[in-house]
């Protein structure tokens, strides 16, 4: 079946750095565009980051801009997130998920499924 | 940036009853609407796609609606295993954004 598993994440002091990897099975990864979500302790859903399947057209949230980069090695099924210059508020659990978008139908571009995610907590 | 604003942030509710939820974009983002299901300690579940589409194997009682920039998420009749936050979401532009969540609790 889909699956996702996100890792790399752990404790980190302000400044440093961190990279996530999500590792892919069940699908043609090589087919999807790919994203990058995170949620902070007891609050919503922020998108990060997303990348296309050849990866072409990476795109960053305007708070990681500069400072994360998305990647993807689609012969390892697996997408990175290289995390730089860590702040306190990026804190929070990161899920990777697949990004569908069906040119058939106006509207259809969503992520399905997410995995578990990974937490990054970054603390002095 | 699209903002998205969902209402109510929070609701309780009893099995078997209709529950409505609202979420209204900043600008006019046609059918780019999703929605996502999340339960405690878990990551968020797809629910429904382009405003009303219904993800295969969810349950019927799952109803989306709307266009434009008001948009709405139906739980027709309320099960146990539907207490949770509801997330809706939009892919119209770049950044993509969510509505701040909707807790649905029990009464």
């Amino acid at each position: 079946q889909v699956q996702l598993v996100e890792s790399g994440g752990g404790l980190v002091k302000p400044g440093g750095s961190l990279r996530l990897s999500c590792a892919a099975s069940g699908f043609i990864f090589s087919d999807y565009y790919m994203t990058w979500i995170r949620q902070a302790p007891g609050k919503g859903l922020e998108w990060v980051s997303y990348i296309s399947s050849g990866s072409f057209y990476p795109k960053y949230a305007d708070s990681v801009q500069g400072r994360f980069t998305i990647s993807r090695d689609n012969a390892e099924n697996t997408l990175h997130l290289q995390m730089n210059d860590l702040r306190a508020e990026d804190t929070a659990v990161y899920y990777c998920a697949r990004q569908i978008i069906t040119a058939t139908k106006v509207g259809a571009n969503y992520f399905d499924p997410w995995g578990p995610g990974t937490l990054v907590t970054v603390s002095s | 940036d699209i903002q998205m604003t969902q209402s109510p942030s929070s609701l309780s509710a009893s099995v078997g009853d209709r529950v409505t939820i609202t979420c209204r974009a900043s600008q006019a983002i046609s059918s780019y609407l999703n929605w996502y299901q999340q339960k405690p300690g878990k990551a968020p579940k797809f629910l429904i796609y382009a405003a009303s589409s219904l993800q295969s194997g969810a349950p019927s009682r799952f109803s989306g609606g709307g266009s434009g920039t008001e948009f709405t998420l139906t739980i027709s009749s309320l099960q146990p295993e539907d207490f949770a936050t509801y997330y809706c979401q939009q892919s119209y532009g770049v950044p993509l954004t969510f509505g701040g969540g909707t807790r649905v609790e029990i009464k």
